[in-house]
């Protein structure tokens, strides 16, 4: 069964902390996602990428950062972490060059910062 | 830019009645288009999807979308729900010749009432 899976379902962090969100699927995926969902504004796009080392900015990519050093990883970074940044983080994938399958999607991380 | 619009934020339903969820988007090209569904704790998984042909769209548990290109509209039906299809369901668009980038709508909480 295809997977993507990220490191935590639920996180604590401080305000000011450096945060990392790990994603990492088996799928061979070229296209990776992070979004963020918070209630009644759906899931809003943060960063994406369509190959390793490859990076380009979502709707909402301010306070982030990413990387991607490897095909089968796509990290999130909260460089300073802040209060408004409380959300659940969704990482999903997708094949190069086609919506035919759709997105997959993680779990998620419930990302409290205190 | 593509938008979505999900008209209603939570619809209580009675078991075996019908629903209706309702999905506006804006877009002046050709689109592809796309239900999620994302029971309780759970990560979203693919429900349905329109790329081209057919204007009716199944899913194997019962739901159907119909894309409207006049209206640009994509609504989702069920003729009879059950308390298993309790969740929450986003619309999703994605502009054709825009890569393979989503932007999802606010989503529709569907509670399912014995």
């Amino acid at each position: 069964d295809v997977k993507v899976t990220q490191s935590s379902r639920y996180l604590v962090k401080r305000t000011g902390e450096k945060v990392f969100l790990e994603c990492v699927q088996d799928m061979d995926h070229e296209n990776m996602f992070w979004y963020r969902q918070d209630p009644g504004l759906g899931l809003r796009l943060i960063y994406f990428s369509y190959d390793v080392k490859m990076k380009e900015k979502g709707d909402i990519p301010e306070g982030y950062s990413v990387s991607r050093e490897k095909k089968e990883r796509f990290s999130l970074i909260l460089e300073s972490a802040s209060t408004n940044q409380t959300s659940m983080y969704l990482c999903a994938s997708s094949l190069g060059g086609t919506l035919y399958y759709g997105y997959t999607f993680g779990s998620g991380t419930r990302l409290t910062v205190v | 830019a593509q938008s979505v619009t999900q008209l209603d934020s939570q619809v209580p339903v009675f078991e075996e009645a019908p629903v209706e969820l309702r999905c506006n988007y804006s877009s002046s090209v050709s689109v592809y288009l796309f239900w999620y569904v994302q029971y309780p704790n759970q990560g979203l998984q693919l429900l349905l999807k329109y790329l081209s042909g057919s204007t009716l769209v199944e899913s194997i548990n019962g739901f159907e979308a119909e894309f409207n290109k006049s209206q640009t509209s994509f609504h989702l039906r069920k003729p009879s729900v059950h308390i298993s299809d309790t969740a929450e369901y986003f619309c999703a668009v994605s502009e054709v010749a825009a890569g393979n980038k989503l932007t999802f709508g606010g989503g529709t909480r569907v509670l399912v009432k014995p």
